[in-house]
């Protein structure tokens, strides 16, 4: 079956801009996760969204936001971009309560120049 | 809350050689640990998971972990290491099965050497 769909794989952005990232989980999957990939934090968590209401979240500004639409698929936004917002974003999807962990897209990279 | 710490940064190892990954965590309730490998520009494969059941996990390629409840550990293992192994690695740990976040160490770069 298709895996994590990730879109666009790569963007550059201008600081100031807004950005808008897109994730289509594997069928059946209704739990999407965001992280933010960098090479000094590593990967850091940013949101999960079930059912399309976001059940935890990270330590990110307000800047950065998400939504999950009833298909399970889901967008995050980061607005007023900064030089620092430069990363990989990587999307993965599981089941709810799984012993399975997560199944992780390619990740979109994007630079803020 | 819970948390993952890896404590190299880079491991180098010659092929043909055993090679070992460190991780250590910190949960309040039953941890599920989880290794995963990271290919350049690539997202995170899954590699094995520790629930509960035998200390001693086996996963894909060969690679192996041992979970340890009294050194709160979950070391990455491998008896033969291949050049293909290079790669970084990330150890991962949940809080129980519930709605919490899986949460990730920094990563350890593996570097095999011919």
């Amino acid at each position: 079956k298709a895996g994590v769909t990730q879109t666009p794989r790569y963007l550059i952005k201008t600081r100031g801009q807004q950005v808008t990232l897109s994730c289509s989980p594997i069928s059946g999957h209704r739990s999407v996760s965001w992280y933010q990939q960098t090479p000094g934090q590593g990967l850091q968590f940013l949101f999960e969204y079930f059912s399309e209401t976001q059940r935890n979240k990270g330590n990110f500004p307000g800047r950065f936001s998400g939504r999950q639409f009833s298909n399970s698929r889901s967008e995050m936004n980061v607005s007023t971009l900064e030089l620092g917002d430069s990363a990989l974003y990587l999307c993965a999807s599981s089941q709810p309560e799984s012993v399975y962990g997560y199944t992780f897209g390619s990740g979109t990279r994007l630079t803020v120049v | 809350a819970q948390s993952v710490a890896q404590p190299e940064d880079q491991v180098n190892v010659a092929e043909g050689n055993p090679l070992t990954v460190k991780c250590t965590y910190s949960v309040s309730g039953n941890p599920y640990l989880f290794w995963y490998v990271q290919y350049p520009n690539r997202g995170l494969q899954f590699l094995l998971k520790y629930i509960t059941g035998d200390n001693l996990v086996k996963g894909s390629y060969g690679f192996e972990a041992e979970f340890n409840k009294s050194q709160t550990s979950f070391h990455l293992k491998k008896p033969s290491a291949l050049v293909s192994d290079s790669a970084l690695y990330f150890c991962a740990v949940r809080d129980g099965p519930g709605n919490t976040p899986l949460v990730f160490g920094k990563g350890t770069r593996l570097s095999v050497i011919a």
